[in-house]
């Protein structure tokens, strides 16, 4: 089945300990974003990779790292976290038609 | 710069009413893409269509419909016969030409439908 997932689904945890949400697509996409999701804010971009190796900004970049080793995988890094990176979080991939596929997302609570 | 402006904040229909959720858009492309989403209360983002903005011909899948017209910039999305699994908040979105799309793919704020049984 087609799909990007996403781990973890749900996570809580405290202002400045590193974590990584990770990514996966099996759709062979070269285009891979990361996104937030806030109530009055709607979706903002974090970060995107038009392919293996090459990543960049966003509209709301900071605060979050970002590496594309691999094709099929896009982990987001957050290495301080802080209490208004507390978000839904989308991972998605993109075809050559340009249609984005969301990952199932991921609630992050940080305290 | 790219706009997607979704008017409606908020809809409420009874079972098997029509509904149009309303979708205008902004760009100084001349080749770009439109897309729907649907966001269930389970929360995920779900991909229902494209459309390229050479193509004006609107499009029918079951109960779904979507109407495009370029020169009013607007992509409307009617669902025919409304039922309560339609609940939802719906995403238009807007992405540049395939030369420019990097970064640019730009989401309206949503509608939130509401079906009552």
């Amino acid at each position: 089945e087609a799909q990007v997932t996403q781990n973890p689904r749900y996570l809580i945890t405290v202002t400045g300990k590193k974590l990584t949400v990770t990514c996966s697509q099996n759709m062979n996409h070269e285009y891979m974003s990361w996104y937030r999701q806030d109530p009055g804010l709607g979706l903002r971009q974090i970060y995107y990779s038009m392919n293996v190796e090459v990543t960049d900004k966003g509209d709301v970049p900071e605060g979050y790292k970002v590496s594309r080793k691999e094709k099929r995988n896009f982990p987001l890094i957050l290495e301080s976290p802080s209490p208004n990176q507390t978000s839904l979080y989308f991972c998605a991939s993109r075809d050559l038609g340009l249609a984005q596929y969301f990952g199932p997302g991921t609630r992050l609570l940080v305290l | 710069a790219q706009k997607v402006t979704q008017a409606q904040t908020e809809i409420s229909v009874v079972e098997k009413e029509d509904v149009t959720l309303d979708c205008v858009y902004e760009t100084r492309d001349t080749t770009y893409y439109l897309f729907w989403y649907k966001q269930p209360p389970s929360g995920e983002l779900v991909f229902l269509i494209r459309r390229n903005s050479f193509d004006e011909q609107n499009e029918i899948s079951g109960r779904y419909s979507w109407n495009f017209q370029k020169s009013t910039s607007s992509f409307n999305f009617t669902i025919t016969a409304s039922q309560v699994v339609d609940s939802a908040v719906y995403f238009c979105a807007l992405s540049g030409g395939a030369y420019n799309y990097g970064q640019n793919f730009v989401f309206g704020p949503g509608t939130r439908l509401s079906v009552l049984p």
